[in-house]
């Protein structure tokens, strides 16, 4: 089966400019998630969605991020205005996201983000 | 909230050697275990995993164990390989019941000598 596909994969910008992401989750995935990952660190979530809902945007610092999941497939996050500390990979998974309990998360290869 | 802590932060084994990395989490409510591994320029990759009403499980060369009372779970690769060279990570599921977030360890990278 296709994976998680992400693009673009690696983008440049300055600071205070605007950048959106994209991600196609695996096919029948119902669960998606946005993670940041730092540098030499391992991976935070910024957002969760369940079909096109929200489940848990706590840590997504709402001010500059924006995230969305419109038809429960594709997702797209934005970040305006960008700051140098966004510099990090944006790492888009899926999983099934059927019945009680946890399933499998699949990792897309993510965007790599560089602040000017 | 959960906080997961991973030791060692860099591990070099001679190849054909076993690799050992360990895991802490903080909450009780946690109940499935990940173990990612991660290469160069790629996402992580799903390599074992482990639920809480498990003690141990073994996919080949690679094993986890999970320890509940004491909270700490452990990636076990045996004859490791050149290409086993990576940064693993551990994570827990926060709040313990359906499909919920990861949190990571900090990673542990890996080298294989041959």
């Amino acid at each position: 089966e296709a994976g998680v596909a992400q693009s673009p994969r690696y983008k440049i910008i300055e600071k205070r400019q605007s950048v959106a992401f994209w991600c196609n989750p695996i096919s029948g995935h119902a669960t998606l998630y946005w993670y940041q990952q730092i540098l030499g660190q391992g991976p935070k979530l910024l957002i969760q969605f369940q079909n096109n809902g929200v489940v848990d945007d706590s840590q997504l610092p709402k001010d500059r991020f924006s995230a969305e999941r419109l038809k429960g497939v594709d997702s797209t996050l934005k970040i305006q205005p960008a700051k140098l500390e966004d510099s990090a990979v944006y790492l888009c998974a899926s999983s099934l996201g059927q019945g009680g309990i946890n399933q499998p998360q699949h990792f897309g290869d993510g965007t790599r983000l560089s602040i000017l | 909230g959960e906080n997961v802590e991973q030791h060692p932060s860099t591990l070099s084994v001679q190849e054909g050697d076993s690799a050992v990395i360990k895991c802490t989490y903080s909450d009780s409510a946690s109940n499935y275990f990940p173990w990612y591994k991660q290469e160069l320029g790629k996402g992580p990759q799903l390599i074992i995993d482990i639920r809480s009403n498990v003690g141990e499980k073994k996919d080949q060369r690679i094993a986890v164990t999970l320890n509940k009372t004491a909270k700490h779970f452990s990636l076990h690769i045996t004859e490791t390989q050149p290409e086993d060279s990576a940064v693993y990570f551990c994570a827990a599921s926060i709040r313990g019941s359906g499909n919920t977030p990861l949190v990571f360890g900090k990673g542990t990278r890996l080298s294989v000598i041959a």
